[in-house]
């Protein structure tokens, strides 16, 4: 299976703040890599699909690079609304798999 | 609009049996892949199974190969799990998910499904 490895676990920021979060595939997974929001006692939320490419309606804030095995999600300035854990998730091969999922919170 | 509703959830003891439903509608389900998605109580996603739109393709991760089994009815736009032999490591929620082949882009609430004596 591939191993998705998030990073970091959690982080802190304040309203307004860029932020960053990594996901490294232990295989090249080319293209096909993913990004869900999930807030809290809700389903997941596919944000960005195919590495950089946003969903009708997620705001321009949010954009997601990378390439092969080492792929970036960031928030360009974070809102309170954005208060979630984000996933990636790779889908080249099965079983799909996910990262272990990051948590945001508002400093 | 799409809706997915799950149903089928419960409590249920070590090696018994429960089979989830999930109900489609807003879309022309026969057309999808179908996913089953699960979260354990305060953990990450782990994707479960997966088919294609007539049911001939059926993908299932290892730990529950040969315990679960996804089906189909395209005629009633229902998604089903069948789950046998149950273990407390299956104690989940667990989330169908449409699969458009570059994402799981609509989803379910969920169905708790909690195994335990």
């Amino acid at each position: 299976d591939i191993q998705m490895t998030q990073s970091p676990s959690s982080l802190s920021a304040s309203v307004g703040d860029r932020v960053t979060i990594t996901c490294q595939a232990s295989q090249d997974i080319i293209k096909y890599l993913n990004w869900y929001q999930q807030k809290p006692g809700k389903a997941p939320k596919l944000l960005i699909y195919d590495i950089s490419n946003l969903e009708i309606g997620v705001p321009s804030r949010f954009s997601g690079s990378g390439s092969g095995t080492q792929f970036t999600f960031t928030i360009s300035s974070l809102q309170p609304e954005d208060i979630a854990t984000y996933y990636c998730q790779q889908y080249d091969d099965l079983p799909q798999t996910f990262g272990q999922g990051t948590k945001v919170e508002i400093k | 609009e799409v809706h997915l509703e799950e149903s089928g959830g419960g409590l249920v003891q070590p090696g018994g049996s429960l089979r989830l439903s999930c109900a489609a509608s807003g879309f022309l389900f026969r057309s999808f892949w179908m996913t089953w998605v699960r979260q354990a109580p305060g953990k990450g996603l782990e994707w479960v199974a997966n088919m294609d739109e007539n049911g001939s393709e059926k993908y299932y991760v290892d730990s529950v190969e040969g315990r679960f089994i996804i089906s189909r009815d395209n005629t009633r736009n229902t998604l089903y799990l069948q789950m046998n032999s149950l273990r407390a490591e299956d104690t989940a929620v667990y989330y169908c998910a449409t699969d458009r082949g570059s994402g799981l882009d609509h989803w379910g609430q969920g169905t708790l499904v909690t195994v335990s004596s």
